[in-house]
């Protein structure tokens, strides 16, 4: 049983415009959801992260959002450069838990 | 410079040959990490280590082994692979215990098993 979902495998969009990548989880229990950014043939780095007793969390041209209701989050990009086409995962850990559940990943391209 | 170091790189082998896959990490973090990535399957986490001599399964566990015998370093061991175990692996570290820290992750093995 799949705990992370994202559910597009993929998504384009044009520079300068706005990149959505959801996720979506089951386990209320979840404390932290983070976002890591994978380029090809290197590991994944960290990207942003909200607790879960937040509902929006902003870093530059990042921000997530967290619905607990829908269980549902979202990173938006804004604007979209060329440079963040990438695969990204949604990432959750549960307090008291240290296995950590990834999502399958979105790979996102950034057209010129 | 902080980082993760796995090697090697890339390997290609054959079913049944042992072989090990190292890991180390500069940043004195007590909690490390393995996973393996597969197309159409995410990351998936094959054995952690919150501290020396403290290892637990994962989700994927079965074929692999992991020891911490020093707290920079977590091998991660092949006693028999199989072809099933073609992958990519990657080893990650982060400070410690509790949630939300980030983990900081190494360039990834390439493993073939013919």
């Amino acid at each position: 049983d799949q705990q992370v979902k994202q559910n597009s495998p993929s998504l384009s969009v044009q520079e300068g415009r706005i990149s959505i990548l959801n996720c979506d989880y089951t386990n209320s229990m979840f404390d932290y959801f983070l976002w890591y950014k994978k380029y090809p043939a290197e590991g994944p780095t960290f990207l942003i992260s909200i607790s879960s007793i937040k509902d929006k969390n902003e870093d530059g041209r990042f921000t997530v959002f967290l619905n607990k209701s829908a269980k549902h989050l979202s990173l938006h990009i804004v604007p979209s450069q060329p440079g963040d086409s990438a695969v990204y995962f949604c990432a959750t850990d549960q307090g008291g838990s240290e296995k950590l559940v990834f999502g399958k990943g979105t790979k996102l391209t950034v057209n010129p | 410079e902080a980082q993760v170091t796995q090697n090697p790189r890339y390997l290609i082998t054959v079913t049944g040959k042992k072989l090990t896959v190292t890991c180390s990490q500069n940043m004195n973090h007590e909690y490390m990490s393995w996973y393996r990535q597969d197309p159409g399957l995410g990351l998936r986490q094959i054995y952690y280590s919150m501290n020396v001599e403290v290892t637990d399964k994962g989700d994927v566990p079965e074929g692999y082994k992991v020891s911490r015998k020093e707290k920079r370093n977590f091998p991660l061991i092949l006693e028999s692979p199989s072809p099933n175990q073609t992958s990519l692996y990657f080893c990650a570290s982060r400070p410690g215990q509790g949630s939300g820290q980030p983990q900081h992750f190494g360039d990834g093995t390439r493993l073939s098993i013919l």
